[in-house]
C-alpha cells in the first residue's frame, strides 16, 4: 500500500506565486490534516477535514486555503506565498474512531523566495 | 486553549542511561494522547499511544492527568533512539495538536 502520498516533494516559488500541494490516501480514512514543521516549533495544524466535505481551521490557517476534494485527497494552496511559508509540509490521514494512529506522508519541502 | 507542551527542545544522554521526554497538555475533556517518533530521513509514525499501555522498543507513557502529563520514559537508552520525538493530543472533531518536539540524542 502506498498510505499517505505527497506531491511535489520540493518546491521553489517566489513571493506572490501560487501553488497547491497535493495529498492522497488510499487507506479509505475519514480525517486528513495538513501541517507545517518549522524548526523549534515542532508540527502546527494548519487545517484538517474529519470527513469528505468538511474542513476546519487548525492553529495557523491564515494564508492557506484547502479542498477536500473526495474521500481520498485532500489539498493545501497557497494564493500568494510570503517568505514565512518557506517550511516542510506534511499531509496525515486517519480513521475517525478514538485513540487511532495517524498515518503521515513524506513531506513537501517548500522554499519562498 | 487544548496545547501540547514540550519543555525540552533538545535531551541529550549516553548510551544505557535512562531517559524522560516531557509531555504536558491543556484540556478539560478526557485526552487522547500519543507518542510519535522521526527518525533520520523517515516519515514520522506512532510510537505509544496511552490507551493501549503499552511498552514499544523499551519505551513506556503513563498518563498523569492530576499533573496533566504524558511523559516518555525509557529505562537504558540506545544509539538507535536518536530521533525527533513529538507528543500529540486529539479532541473534538479529530482536531489533532502536537508539540514543539524533543530531539534526543544517545551519545556512544
Amino acid at each position: 500500500n502506498a498510505g499517505v502520498t505527497q506531491t511535489p516533494k520540493f518546491q521553489v516559488l517566489k513571493t506572490g506565486q501560487s501553488m497547491t500541494l497535493q495529498c492522497a490516501q488510499d487507506m479509505n480514512h475519514n480525517s486528513m490534516y495538513w501541517y507545517r514543521q518549522d524548526p523549534g516549533m515542532g508540527l502546527r495544524l494548519i487545517y484538517y477535514s474529519a470527513s469528505e466535505g468538511t474542513t476546519d481551521k487548525g492553529e495557523v490557517p491564515n494564508g492557506y486555503n484547502v479542498s477536500r476534494l473526495n474521500k481520498r485527497e485532500f489539498s493545501l494552496r497557497l494564493e500568494s506565498a510570503a517568505p514565512s511559508q518557506t517550511s516542510v509540509y506534511f499531509c496525515a490521514s486517519r480513521d475517525g474512531q478514538a485513540n487511532i494512529e495517524a498515518f503521515f506522508g513524506q513531506g513537501t519541502r517548500l522554499t519562498v523566495v | 486553549a487544548q496545547r501540547v507542551t514540550q519543555p525540552e527542545k533538545l535531551l541529550s544522554v549516553f548510551k544505557g542511561a535512562p531517559v524522560e521526554l516531557k509531555c504536558n497538555y491543556s484540556y478539560s475533556g478526557s485526552p487522547e494522547l500519543f507518542w510519535y517518533v522521526q527518525y533520520s530521513r523517515q516519515r514520522l509514525q506512532l510510537l505509544l499511544r496511552h490507551i493501549s499501555r503499552e511498552s514499544i522498543k523499551g519505551f513506556t507513557a503513563d498518563l498523569n492527568k492530576g499533573e496533566t502529563s504524558f511523559h516518555l520514559k525509557k529505562p537504558f537508552a540506545q544509539e538507535e533512539d536518536s530521533a525527533m520525538y513529538y507528543c500529540a493530543l486529539s479532541f473534538r472533531r479529530d482536531d489533532m495538536r502536537f508539540g514543539a518536539g524533543t530531539r534526543l540524542t544517545v551519545k556512544p
